[in-house]
């Protein structure tokens, strides 16, 4: 159980184009799920809250107006990279929690993002 | 001072030695603790989880909490080759409303044949 589910697994865009990045939780509902970035050889970095119903909360240094996050259900939130620019390349990485605040975290596959 | 510590490694162990993971971390109030092993190119997969000061095994693996010190640790025994990863601490940062769960730099493990 508690399958967080990714989508796509990669993906090759143009700079300046938009992406948009997919995470179900399959089942179980979540209420609060979590966007981390990694950059190779570097730890996961935190990026943003995803909350159902309401506004994202993003961390310290994460620009919200180009990495928006909609969560318009309980088994789904999404990540849009708008303009995307060659450092935006990275590894994009979903996870939610189906239990009580403080159980582990199940994570989706990541995608990988290369912007040319 | 990084809310997550761990050394970077690399930690080389021969197989079937232990190989001993540790972590620190900053925030007094953290609750929850969890070890991840990710493989190269994946998503990190949940190792173990502890709550409480003391020892908790779970097959090969052991995790030990210290909250005192704020120190964390994994052990693992029997090393197999298959364990060569990269293990990642994580504890919870209370929020508001939800915990959010940050991330050491990980600790690169390799297991000699």
């Amino acid at each position: 159980g508690a399958v967080v589910s990714q989508h796509p697994s990669w993906v090759i865009c143009k700079s300046g184009t938009s992406v948009k990045i997919e995470c179900r939780s399959l089942d179980f509902q979540a209420t609060t799920m979590f966007w981390y970035r990694q950059f190779p050889k570097q730890s996961l970095m935190l990026m943003a809250t995803s909350n159902e119903g309401s506004k994202a909360t993003y961390e310290q240094g994460v620009e919200k107006d180009k990495f928006l996050i909609n969560h318009a259900s309980l088994t789904l939130s999404t990540l849009t990279v708008t303009s995307a620019h060659p450092e935006d390349s990275s590894f994009y990485i979903c996870s939610a929690s189906p239990d009580r605040e403080g159980s582990p975290l199940h994570f989706g596959n990541g995608t990988r993002l290369t912007v040319t | 001072q990084k809310e997550v510590e761990q050394n970077s490694g690399p930690l080389s162990v021969p197989e079937g030695a232990i190989a001993s993971l540790n972590c620190t971390y900053s925030d007094r109030g953290s609750q929850s603790f969890f070890w991840y092993r990710q493989y190269s190119g994946k998503s990190p997969e949940l190792i173990m989880f502890i709550y409480s000061n003391g020892d908790k095994e779970d097959g090969r693996f052991t995790a030990q909490l210290n909250k005192a010190s704020q120190y964390v640790s994994l052990l693992i025994r029997d090393s197999q080759p298959s364990d060569s990863a990269t293990y990642l601490c994580a504890v919870n940062r209370a929020e508001t409303s939800y915990d959010k769960v940050i991330f050491g730099p990980g600790t690169s493990l390799s297991v000699i044949p």
